[in-house]
């Protein structure tokens, strides 16, 4: 079993839905949440950062983690044809040092 | 604020060659990383700098693949020979230290095919 498992997608919404991204963790060690965002051809760009449990609310995107079923969420409100990109989840243990562990991406399209 | 930079964008090489990636980062950060992004799957760490200093590398294939981060600044990462399996794209990635800020920038990335 990875240590982070996300389904690849790709998933396909029209314009203006509701999108639901998620992961699953197996450490539990991990305490920091971070969705990433890569468009084709480009490295991934930080969305969303989470320590521990919780909700966090960006704009139209909205991060959750429960840490009891350890599994992260990633919510985009009013979706856009320019959201489509392939969405990371990752993932890291408190200390000093930062290594995240990546999930293998959600493909997400969002058709006009 | 200038981004994370790498070079080339794009590699094309035989098998049993070898190939340099360089990377600069961020002006001030301290933390440097190397991943590899196989298609179709999510970055994986490759090595890990404070400074010009090894934090991690426990996941890089070191009878081919050497990084050095001179003088705590700019990065090679170097493949040497090369096999099929390392195509792949490598990222540079770069951060702040230390447990408040953990936002860890990417650059572009080098594409590298090896035929």
């Amino acid at each position: 079993q990875k240590e982070v498992e996300q389904d690849p997608g790709p998933l396909s919404v029209p314009e203006g839905a509701i999108v639901s991204l998620n992961c699953t963790y197996s450490n539990s060690a991990f305490q920091y949440f971070m969705w990433y965002r890569q468009y084709s051809r480009k490295g991934p760009e930080l969305l969303m950062y989470t320590y521990s449990s919780g909700n966090k609310e960006d704009g139209r995107f909205t991060a959750q983690v429960d840490k009891s079923s350890k599994y992260i969420s990633l919510f985009i409100r009013d979706s856009q044809p320019s959201d489509s990109a392939t969405y990371l989840c990752a993932m890291s243990a408190e200390g000093g040092s930062y290594i995240p562990t990546f999930g293998r991406g959600t493909s997400l399209i969002v058709h006009p | 604020e200038a981004g994370v930079a790498q070079s080339p964008r794009y590699k094309i090489i035989e098998k049993r060659q070898s190939v340099a990636f360089w990377c600069n980062p961020i002006s001030g950060h301290a933390t440097l990383y190397w991943y590899q992004q196989i298609l179709g799957q999510g970055p994986k760490l490759l090595i890990q700098f404070q400074n010009n200093g090894v934090v991690d590398d426990s996941q890089l294939p070191k009878d081919r693949f050497s990084a050095e981060r001179l003088k705590g600044v700019d990065s090679t990462l170097k493949i040497q020979p090369a096999k099929l399996e390392d195509s792949a794209v490598y990222l540079c990635a770069s951060s702040f230290f230390g447990s408040r800020d953990r936002e860890a920038f990417f650059g572009q990335g080098t594409r590298l095919t090896v035929v």
